[in-house]
């Protein structure tokens, strides 16, 4: 069974840092791109980042840009979230996921999130 | 950004309806169109993959139509644990764009 579990959620202050984490079981983690989803308190999904199956190519939304840095261990079945400067409007739930690839027919791969795990939540308050 | 919007936001509904959710691209996105269902405190679950194609597991109740930039999730026969939000989301261009979520309440 393929799980994902988030770990490295917390009470911050507004400008502090956190490292959120995300062990991965029972999936080739190296084949795969993963991404992490936000869910704030109340509101809708935003997705957050993505990063390929090496590492090299990592994909933000412009929110977070600069100051989050998504990254993984393909050796630990690791995904992480580095969040620096954090903001209020950052506390939320944070999901990572699989992406799952189809191809388009031209060569060219899109992806869905089949597997979610049950998310840690950051709380950025002083 | 791809806008996502979602109608309505939310919906009441009795046990055995037909619902019916659409979602609307601000710009075409073939068929790269994907939907979730989320329970309170719970992680989003896979629905629907590229707009049509149900995911393994999910009950045949639940179908997806439609391209471009207008799709709809159906359920035929609403059951109990069908009570839950509903979100559609693009995956043609980043940043990956949600909609805004349709609620599904009991009747």
């Amino acid at each position: 069974e393929v799980q994902l579990v988030e770990s490295g959620g917390g009470l911050v202050q507004p400008g502090g840092s956190l490292r959120l984490s995300c062990g991965a079981s029972g999936l080739t983690f190296g084949s795969y791109w993963m991404t992490w989803v936000r869910q704030a308190p109340g509101k809708g999904l935003e997705w957050v980042a993505n990063v390929n199956q090496d590492g090299s190519e990592k994909k933000y939304v412009d929110s977070v840009k600069g100051r989050f840095t998504i990254s993984r261990d393909n050796a630990k079945n690791s995904l992480y979230l580095q969040m620096n400067s954090l903001r209020a409007e950052d506390t939320a739930v944070y999901y990572c996921a699989r992406h799952y690839p189809y191809s388009s027919g031209w060569g060219k791969y899109y992806y869905y999130m089949d597997v979610w795990g049950k998310g840690t939540t950051i709380t950025v308050s002083s | 950004d791809i806008q996502m919007t979602q109608s309505p936001s939310s919906l009441s509904a009795s046990v055995g309806d037909r619902v019916t959710i659409t979602c609307r691209a601000s710009q075409t996105i073939a068929s790269h169109l994907h939907w979730y269902q989320q329970k309170p405190g719970k992680a989003p679950n896979l629905l629907i993959y590229t707009a049509s194609n149900l995911h393994r597991g999910v009950p045949s109740r639940f179908s997806g139509s439609g391209s471009e930039t207008d799709f709809t999730l159906t359920i035929t026969s609403l059951q109990p644990e069908d009570f839950a939000t509903y979100y559609c989301q693009q995956s043609y261009s980043t940043p990956q764009t949600f909609g805004q979520g349709t609620k599904v309440e009991i009747k």
